[in-house]
C-alpha cells in the first residue's frame, strides 16, 4: 500500500457544528502532516506529528484539533469554524523525521475539501 | 520562515519543452523538490535534487540548482497535454516543507 487515504472527501458544516477529518496510511511512515490549501495557493503548514508525537503547530487556531491515535491514523477535529476556514485540507506522510540519511518525501491524500456555512 | 516564489502561468505547446523556475531564500535548505498537482488532487511528487548537486535528470524531467542564487528550474522536454497542471516547488528545513505559490502549466495540443 503505498497511499495515503483521506476522508470525507467533500465536508460541509455549520458554524457550531463539530466534526472530524481523518488520514490514514501503512506504509509505515513516521512523521505525518496537515496542510491548508486555499483555492489558487500553495499549501500552508498547520500540524506536524513526528513518532506519533505532536512536534510542529504553525500556530492554528484552537478550533483545530489534532490527534494521533497510532502509527497509522491522524485526524483533524474541528470546532465552531468560521467561513474563512473553507478550503481544501491536505494529509501527508513521509518516512522518516528530518534529512539527516536522505531527502524526505512527502506522499499526499488527496484532500478533504471543507466548506463552512 | 523560508520564502519560495514561482511564475503563476507558463503556456506551451505541445511538443515544446517547459522551463518553470523558482527561487527560496534559506540557503539552508536541504533539499529541494518539485510536485505536481492535478485539478482536485493531492500533490504528486515528481523529482527532487540535493542542495550540494547543480542538476539532475529523470526520464523527461531535469532539474537545475544554482544554490548561489538560490534558484531551481524544472525543465519538462517533449510536453504532453497531460502534463497540464500547477506544479509546486519546494525547500524543506527539517520537518518543515515550504511550498512556493505554484505554476499553472497549459500546454496546447
Amino acid at each position: 500500500d503505498t497511499e495515503v487515504t483521506q476522508t470525507p472527501k467533500h465536508l460541509v458544516m455549520g458554524m457550531t457544528n463539530k466534526k472530524s477529518l481523518k488520514c490514514e496510511q501503512h506504509m509505515g511512515h513516521r512523521a505525518m502532516y496537515w496542510y491548508k490549501q486555499k483555492a489558487k495557493k500553495p499549501p500552508e503548514l498547520m500540524f506536524v506529528y513526528s513518532y506519533e508525537k505532536l512536534s510542529i503547530n504553525e500556530s492554528v487556531p484552537s478550533r483545530f484539533s489534532p490527534e494521533c491515535p497510532n502509527s497509522s491514523l491522524l485526524n483533524l477535529h474541528l470546532h465552531a469554524l468560521q467561513p474563512e476556514d473553507s478550503a481544501l485540507y491536505l494529509c501527508a506522510s513521509s518516512p522518516k523525521v528530518g534529512e539527516s540519511s536522505g531527502a524526505n518525501v512527502l506522499t499526499f491524500g488527496a484532500g478533504s475539501r471543507l466548506t463552512v456555512l | 520562515g523560508e520564502d519560495v516564489e514561482q511564475s503563476l502561468f507558463l503556456s506551451v505547446r505541445e511538443g515544446d519543452s517547459s522551463v518553470i523556475n523558482c527561487t527560496y531564500t534559506d540557503s539552508s535548505s536541504t533539499y529541494l523538490y518539485w510536485y505536481k498537482q492535478e485539478p482536485g488532487a493531492g500533490l504528486q511528487l515528481l523529482t527532487y535534487i540535493f542542495s550540494n548537486m547543480d542538476m539532475k535528470q529523470d526520464q523527461r524531467l531535469t532539474v537545475l540548482l544554482n544554490k548561489k542564487d538560490k534558484h531551481l528550474s524544472l525543465r519538462i522536454a517533449d510536453t504532453q497535454t497531460g502534463d497540464s497542471a500547477i506544479y509546486f516547488c519546494a525547500a524543506s528545513n527539517f520537518n518543515k516543507f515550504y511550498f512556493g505559490s505554484g505554476t499553472k502549466l497549459n500546454v496546447k495540443p
